[in-house]
């Protein structure tokens, strides 16, 4: 009930196309959803997070749509760039738990030009 | 403003022995947390220090360990090394207080290799 199922594992997508990250999630207490990139060699960084009372929220080119029904949260991101070339990995964390982080198993993303 | 910084950078330790690894957390922040990530994986929550106590641990045995200074800056310690601890081990940190409290930055990380 932990765990944060993500996919696809890998992920091609052209210059200026749309990469899209799907999430599932069990535990219905878990209040807060980040994701976050990483690129090879440094830590993971903060993209955009949501709480499930909002069904999307949208920042740049990035956008997280969230359907509390189906337990799933997805990553779109708009517009994909070379430098968007990163793994990407959601998250869910209860923020009554000390905001311990569960991580899904990660998508690694390509953007080709 | 600093963010999180974690030394040492890159670590090579041999079955059996002991490492210390440091972390000190982003300024004005209070609470530090330690994950393992393993090559290709997703990171796994080991502990949570606040206020120089572990708060909260996950899956892992008794061989980790840490601990939690005054200045907030936290160690990470394991013992016995197995050749299954190598991986990425990242530090995290956050405010405990305040409306970005669920926000946690993550450090560079310290790469772990046992032999």
């Amino acid at each position: 009930q932990q765990q944060v199922k993500q996919s696809p594992q890998s992920l091609i997508v052209q210059k200026g196309g749309i990469s899209i990250i799907n999430c599932a999630y069990e535990n219905t207490a878990f209040d807060y959803f980040p994701w976050y990139q990483q690129f090879p060699g440094k830590g993971p960084a903060l993209l955009i997070a949501i709480r499930p009372d909002v069904s999307e929220k949208k920042e740049g080119r990035f956008t997280i749509s969230f359907n509390k029904s189906a337990k799933q949260f997805s990553l779109h991101i708009m517009d994909s760039q070379p430098g968007d070339s990163a793994t990407y990995f959601c998250a869910a964390t209860l923020s009554g738990g000390y905001n311990k982080l569960i991580f899904g198993a990660g998508t690694r993303l390509a953007v080709h030009p | 403003d600093a963010g999180v910084t974690q030394s040492p950078t890159h670590l090579i330790k041999t079955r059996g022995q002991q490492v210390t690894l440091r972390c000190s957390p982003k300024s004005g922040h209070d609470t530090v947390s330690w994950y393992q990530q393993a090559l290709g994986q997703g990171p796994q929550f080991i502990f949570q220090y606040y206020e120089e106590e572990e708060r909260q641990r996950g899956n892992f045995p008794d061989r980790f360990s840490g601990h939690q200074f005054p200045n907030y800056s936290s160690e990470l310690n394991v013992n016995a090394l197995l050749l299954g601890d190598s991986a990425l081990y990242l530090c995290a940190s956050r405010s405990d207080r305040g409306a970005d409290y669920e926000r946690q930055y993550f450090g560079p990380g310290t790469r772990l290799t046992v032999t």
